[in-house]
């Protein structure tokens, strides 16, 4: 099946650090999609991108579908206690009937002790 | 306010007990989802129902079973649970045709099967 890979697994940060992670896969896609888990709760749809070399803000965040249509990534700037949480990549898997989510494993943001 | 609303948030099931797990939204959507979220896995697809009436299996449909009771309900029935099912369970809906600003996910079931 389609898998997504994520990257780093987890990480930790600082007040104020930017942060980046990213998603690769070994097949071709024509979207790539950004969500947050905050704790307890569902995940939320961030960023959305529709086609190759797109780069795609949302506040502090950004979002760049590679070239290669097989990667992605995410980057906060100057990041804050509320950016903690689970990152999750996906794409849309158009088999049988309906489009549906496929997710990476996710990138899990820590605040440094 | 509007969105999907799951319940229970919380259940711990014994072995071999069944249970359902209930969805609704309230946004007019066509299509539902169900995926389970286990640590470091990401979200799984269990069954989606693309519009009522219909159902399809996702990627790991063992052990389950779904019902579109109407368009605003979707529920995830364990018939036998098992440990294996311990995990957090998503509700999700979108408007259907694909739209992918769509997906709204509900608030999960935490189940835990003992």
């Amino acid at each position: 099946g389609q898998q997504l890979n994520q990257s780093p697994q987890s990480m930790f940060i600082q007040e104020g650090e930017d942060v980046s992670m990213n998603c690769t896969s070994s097949s071709i896609f024509n979207t790539w999609l950004w969500y947050k888990q905050d704790p307890g709760e569902g995940p939320v749809l961030l960023i959305a991108l529709y086609k190759a070399g797109e780069l795609t803000s949302n506040g502090r965040l950004t979002a760049q579908f590679g070239i290669t249509r097989k990667d992605s990534f995410l980057n906060i700037s100057a990041s804050i206690p509320s950016d903690v949480g689970i990152y999750f990549c996906a794409h849309m898997n158009y088999g049988g009937s309906q489009g549906n989510l496929i997710f990476g494993k996710g990138t899990k943001l820590s605040v440094k002790p | 306010n509007a969105g999907v609303t799951q319940t229970p948030k919380f259940q711990v099931l014994k072995t071999g007990q069944s249970m359902t797990l209930q969805c609704a939204q309230d946004m007019n959507h066509n299509s539902m989802y169900w995926y389970r979220q286990d640590p470091g896995m990401g979200l799984r697809l269990i069954y989606y129902s693309a519009s009522e009436g219909t159902t399809d299996k996702g990627e790991v449909p063992n052990g389950y079973n779904v019902s579109r009771l109407n368009k605003r309900e979707f529920s995830l029935r364990l018939e036998s649970a098992a440990p294996s099912q311990t995990s957090v369970y998503f509700c999700a809906s979108n408007p259907g045709g694909g739209g992918l600003y769509g997906y709204t996910f509900g608030s999960g079931t935490r189940l835990t099967v003992v």
